[in-house]
């Protein structure tokens, strides 16, 4: 079975430092794995992913994750935090079912950008 | 173009009673797909439809829940005799055919009091 553990529930930043946010994923198959966002009251927006191509993936909002199989982290980063950033992102793994890909997500990491 | 929408937004309804939940995907994505966000949580998946038939609905809970996709469009999740541990936010999403980019609706946030 596939799964994904997220380290850290909060992680608070300085606007114009690093972002990090971390990802862990187990599956028995190659993944593919994403990365969404959620604004408060709004749906999931999806921010990259990756699918067997390149193993650094670029994303909107200058955000980019890396896939890296060794030690199975698909970890997002964005070079210089911007107050708009604050929210929540789920990283998540896409289990092939009947023609469709179902999604296992983490718990979610809430981003809090300080100024 | 429109993206997924979802009908009402918020749901408040008592313990016992039951409730439809209704999703209209992106035109022309015959992948449908349900999910459940519980409170500090990740989404968690319920059912997944293509076209009419669903494909695999390994999520549901229990015999409570049912979704149906009768014209392969939209979809509506039903709750039967609610309980106040089904207070969550139902997200809905769509794909097309074979596509691993699922669009997500803004859900709907259902409360059972």
């Amino acid at each position: 079975a596939q799964s994904v553990t997220q380290l850290g529930s909060h992680v608070s930043v300085s606007e114009g430092a690093l972002v990090l946010l971390r990802c862990n994923y187990s599956s028995s198959v190659p993944p593919y794995l994403f990365w969404y966002v959620q604004y408060p009251n709004q749906g999931l927006q999806l921010l990259l992913k990756y699918t067997s191509a390149a193993t650094l993936v670029k994303g909107i909002n200058g955000f980019e994750a890396e896939f890296k199989k060794s030690e199975t982290s698909f970890h997002l980063t964005k070079p210089s935090a911007h107050m708009s950033d604050a929210a929540e992102y789920f990283c998540a793994v896409s289990v092939h079912t009947g023609g469709g890909n179902k999604l296992t997500f983490g718990t979610g990491t809430q981003l809090k950008v300080e100024l | 173009g429109a993206g997924v929408s979802q009908t009402p937004s918020n749901k408040v309804t008592e313990k016992g009673k039951y409730v439809e939940l209704r999703c209209d995907p992106i035109s022309g994505h015959t992948a449908l797909y349900w999910y459940r966000q519980s409170l500090g949580q990740g989404p968690e998946f319920l059912i997944y439809f293509q076209g009419t038939g669903a494909a695999d609905d390994s999520g549901l809970p229990n015999d409570r829940f049912f979704a149906v996709r009768p014209e392969g469009s939209v979809s509506t999740l039903k709750i039967q005799r609610t309980e106040r541990g089904d207070s969550a936010v139902y997200l809905c999403a769509s794909s097309l055919r074979g596509n691993n980019e699922q669009f997500f609706g803004p859900g709907t946030r259902l409360t059972v009091l």
